[in-house]
């Protein structure tokens, strides 16, 4: 398997535009996260799907901010209106499920995006 | 709110040494426990793992074993290589009803020749 797909691998924009970060999770995987990576914050999730329905979106930071999964092999991260400080590294990842133990809950991480809004 | 605490890095090691990063918990029931590596330039991936206490988690000469007791789950290896050299993250999921990672701030390995 080709594994996670993140693209664009790099994205700079300016600040008020709007941005769209995509995701190719493995197929078969029934969860799909997005994460996002700062200095000042480190590592955070900010939403996750199961089986393309969004089950916890408390991450997210604010409304400027919206995922989407229309079908299992895509989802969708949007900005809109992009501000400086949403400059990071966004990462996509997919699991097989929940259930700890084995690889089921093993989450597999696309290369990331790295975003920068001037 | 749960949470997890990683030493400071950076971590300079000579090859050859042995390796040890910190990593604590606080979390409420009993969560499962992972490491990731971040290498330049890449996603994360999945080093190790252990879902109860006592249960040692073990991937390509690395160990860590969940202790309950101290709320620990710290990484060592014997004999660390030049190619090790990376971003070390401790995480926690804190049930098997929610898909949501909490991760530590990283520590960066360097490995030297």
């Amino acid at each position: 398997d080709a594994g996670v797909i993140q693209s664009p691998r790099h994205e700079v924009t300016e600040m008020g535009q709007e941005v769209t970060l995509r995701c190719k999770p493995i197929s078969g995987h029934d969860y799909l996260f997005w994460y996002r990576q700062t200095m000042m914050r480190g590592l955070e999730l900010l939403i996750y799907f199961n089986n393309n329905v969004p089950i916890d979106d408390s991450g997210m930071p604010e409304d400027r901010f919206s995922a989407k999964m229309p079908n299992a092999s895509f989802s969708t991260l949007k900005i809109q209106p992009s501000e400086p400080r949403d400059s990071a590294v966004y990462f996509c990842a997919s699991s097989l499920g929940l259930l700890a133990g084995g690889r089921t809950d093993t989450q597999y991480f696309g290369p990331g995006t790295r975003l920068t809004v001037l | 709110g749960d949470s997890v605490t990683q030493m400071e890095g950076p971590v300079t090691l000579s090859e050859e040494a042995f390796l040890t990063i910190n990593c604590t918990y606080t979390a409420t029931g009993y969560p499962s426990l992972f490491w990731y590596v971040q290498y330049p330039g890449e996603g994360l991936q999945l080093l190790l793992k252990a879902t109860k206490a006592d249960d040692k988690g073990s991937n390509k000469g690395f160990e860590a074993t969940y202790r309950k007791e101290t709320t620990s789950f710290h990484l060592e290896k014997g004999s660390v290589q030049v190619s090790d050299s990376a971003v070390y993250f401790c995480a926690l999921r804190s049930s098997s009803n929610t898909g949501k990672l909490i991760f530590g701030q990283g520590t960066t390995l360097q490995v030297k020749p």
